[in-house]
């Protein structure tokens, strides 16, 4: 079967720095995705990765590793605003999403 | 970037009636659109996936008969929810997927039914 894991729920201080881990088993692989959704709110895309290595966007960074099946999106100088779910999801051989669950990250000042 | 539209962006009706929901790509065309369920504190849920000119493939547990997705065209597609129940109240968000297989997501749809 296909499956993406990430934690459920993750707690960091504003300034900080935070990684969220996103690891899958999936039928191909096409690509990685992550989004950022607040509550109430459709997702919001933040970072594609399909080869190996960081990709750097200001404060957000994504890193994938297509061996280790692992991915990782890493926010730094965290602000109140960056509290919301963040969803991993992979595009399988057939170009379908496949979703993690998703990281609640909640920033505490 | 690529704009997607969803309407209306909320919705209440009385249990037993339909609504429509409608998702657009706005600046590109979309052979593929998605829609997707999501209920408070829980993760997407993918309902079908629709293809231009073609029937909706619907995920499993998701009743074809109820929800009728329509996608006429590369710009639009339709969701109806027929002889909607509260249990059917929810966030139903549309994703359209461009020509380099990125997918865009519309502001979603919030339904309350009575």
């Amino acid at each position: 079967g296909q499956n993406i894991d990430q934690p459920t729920e993750m707690t960091a201080t504003e300034g900080a720095i935070v990684q969220i881990n996103c690891t899958y088993q999936t039928s191909g692989f096409n690509g990685l995705f992550w989004y950022q959704q607040h509550a109430g709110e459709a997702p919001t895309f933040l970072s594609y990765n399909v080869l190996d290595g960081l990709e750097e966007k200001g404060r957000f960074s994504s890193f994938l590793s297509r061996s280790k099946g692992y991915s990782y999106l890493l926010l730094k100088e965290l602000q109140m605003k960056d509290s919301a779910s963040y969803l991993c999801a992979v595009v399988d051989s057939n170009y379908q999403l496949i979703w993690g669950a998703g990281t609640k990250l909640i920033i505490k000042p | 970037g690529a704009v997607v539209s969803q309407h209306p962006s909320w919705v209440i009706c009385k249990s037993g009636t339909s609504v429509k929901i409608e998702c657009r790509s706005l600046d590109f065309q979309a052979t593929t659109m998605f829609w997707y369920r999501q209920f408070p504190k829980q993760s997407l849920m993918l309902m079908a996936t629709s293809n231009e000119g073609s029937k909706a493939t619907y995920e499993q547990g998701v009743e074809k008969d109820k929800f009728l997705i329509n996608h006429a065209s590369l710009t639009l597609s339709t969701l109806t929810v027929t002889s909607a129940h509260p249990e059917d109240s929810s966030f139903y968000i549309c994703s359209a997927r461009d020509s380099f297989h990125e997918q865009y997501f519309g502001p979603g749809t919030r339904l309350t039914v009575t």
